[in-house]
């Protein structure tokens, strides 16, 4: 059951780049690198999925490390709405891996 | 991305009442939802799997009488806290998937519960 690590908090500037990291050492070929972060009071929200390829959206970029042991969640200009707990979850479609919420990275962003 | 709403966003309650709160997925049908609960501080944890048609598939530890889901159609499925009391105080969240419970999760904003 391949779990993830996590720091548990981080602090940033408003403005500036973002990352935050997430490791997964015993990632199988089959899991999906999954990204949600849940706002205060706020049910979890998706941000970035990938497998193996760096992925870019509206909200962040997902860089992954060439032997997906790791990956690293890009927020390119932070701002206050920023702020929030970012859960890294690896997806395996043959696992329940919507249990696997571990206690995430809480991001400080301080103007 | 889906949305995923929930109702209503906020109860109050005396102790021994009982208290539904809905989940529905607005743009997409879903055969499973998930439904989740939150302590102050706390991570996620997973209560039951919702499944359209059949009965709800319970976590260890989380008793299927005093949580009660009925998953009535493919849009919507309701929790229903039952004689509640002050140590169900917490913060309820249910997801959904477009696809299946395989594939990525979108999630409602969350109820929360007060037993008074």
């Amino acid at each position: 059951d391949a779990k993830t690590t996590q720091p548990n908090s981080m602090e940033s500037n408003e403005e500036e780049p973002v990352h935050l990291p997430c490791n997964h050492s015993t990632i199988s070929g089959t899991d999906y690198i999954h990204w949600y972060r849940q706002l205060p009071s706020q049910g979890p929200e998706y941000v970035i999925h990938g497998l193996t390829s760096n992925v870019n959206n509206r909200m962040a970029s997902l860089a992954i490390a060439e032997d997906r042991k790791s990956s690293t969640l890009i927020l390119h200009r932070a701002t206050l709405r920023d702020a929030a707990v970012y859960y890294c979850i690896l997806r395996d479609v043959g696992s329940i891996w919507y249990r696997r919420f571990g206690a995430g990275t809480r991001l400080t962003v301080k103007p | 991305g889906a949305v995923v709403s929930q109702h209503p966003s906020r109860v109050i309650c005396k102790s021994g009442t009982s208290v539904k709160i809905e989940c529905r997925s607005l743009d997409f049908q879903a055969t499973t939802m998930f439904w989740y609960r939150q302590f102050p501080k706390k991570s996620l944890m997973l209560m039951a799997t919702s499944n359209e048609g059949s009965k709800a598939t319970y976590e260890q530890g989380v008793e299927k009488d005093k949580f009660l889901i009925n998953h009535a159609s493919l849009t919507l499925s309701t929790l229903t806290v039952t004689s509640a009391h002050p140590e169900d105080s917490s913060f309820y969240i249910c997801s959904a998937s477009r696809q299946g419970p395989q594939e990525t999760q979108y999630f409602g904003p969350g109820t929360r519960l007060l037993v008074l």
